[in-house]
């Protein structure tokens, strides 16, 4: 069975801070990619990155940066030099590779940033 | 830049009317998906299709029906609102079937049932 575990349910930390969002999933399959998205106050969900199970390096896109440890089964997103814009809900997610492109969310973190 | 737009973005309905919520993405994406959101849940899929025509139940399929005669537009059905149905539809698309491609969402649809 897959699932994607969200821990913390909402954070709030000072504009500036670095905070990590945690990410653990569970699935037998050895080939299977992973994804973060935003939702801001909006609604919309973002795409941030997608992550094949076969790459464990980590990535850097700015202040965004993701670790992907596959002998933990995590995939952290960690956001450096807050901001207020990056107030949202943070969705991480799971899809195995051959099981017709279903996307399994995590419940979301709520991150607040504080001005 | 993929654009995948939702008919509405807040829709009133009294229960018991038939709704329809309508998908349309412009990246000739061949799946496309319909997920509702409610808190404390997160995001559950009603039903996805990877084809015209085609259909494939999600995990709370009951309730709802899709329509895909386009390969641009999937429709969601309520053949009869309920209170609760009150939620937050949010349609995504994807480019290739069984390749795990990013899904890329429309702006949702915030539902409320009377």
């Amino acid at each position: 069975a897959q699932k994607v575990t969200q821990a913390q349910t909402e954070i709030s930390v000072v504009e500036k801070e670095d905070v990590t969002l945690d990410c653990v999933y569970e699935t037998r399959d050895t080939t299977y990619y992973l994804f973060w998205y935003k939702q801001p106050p909006s609604g919309e969900l973002v795409f941030l990155i997608r992550r094949n199970s076969f790459d464990e390096q980590n990535e850097i896109s700015g202040r965004y940066s993701w670790n992907f440890q596959k002998s933990t089964s995590s995939f952290n997103f960690t956001i450096t030099a807050s901001q207020v814009v990056d107030s949202a809900v943070y969705f991480c997610a799971l899809s195995e590779f051959n099981r017709d492109d279903k996307i399994i969310f995590g419940k979301g973190t709520r991150l607040h940033i504080l001005p | 830049d993929v654009k995948v737009t939702q008919s509405s973005r807040y829709l009133v309905k009294r229960t018991g009317e038939k709704v329809f919520l309508e998908c349309v993405q412009d990246m000739d994406h061949e799946n496309m998906f319909w997920y509702r959101q409610d808190p404390g849940l997160g995001l559950r899929l009603i039903y996805f299709s990877y084809d015209v025509k085609m259909k494939e139940k999600g995990d709370i399929p009951e309730g709802y029906s899709v329509s895909r005669e386009k390969k641009e537009r999937f429709s969601l059905i309520l053949e009869s609102a309920s209170t609760n149905q009150t939620s937050m539809y949010l349609c995504a698309s994807s480019l290739f079937r069984q390749k795990q491609e990013t899904q890329y969402f429309g702006p949702g649809t915030r539902l409320l049932v009377l």
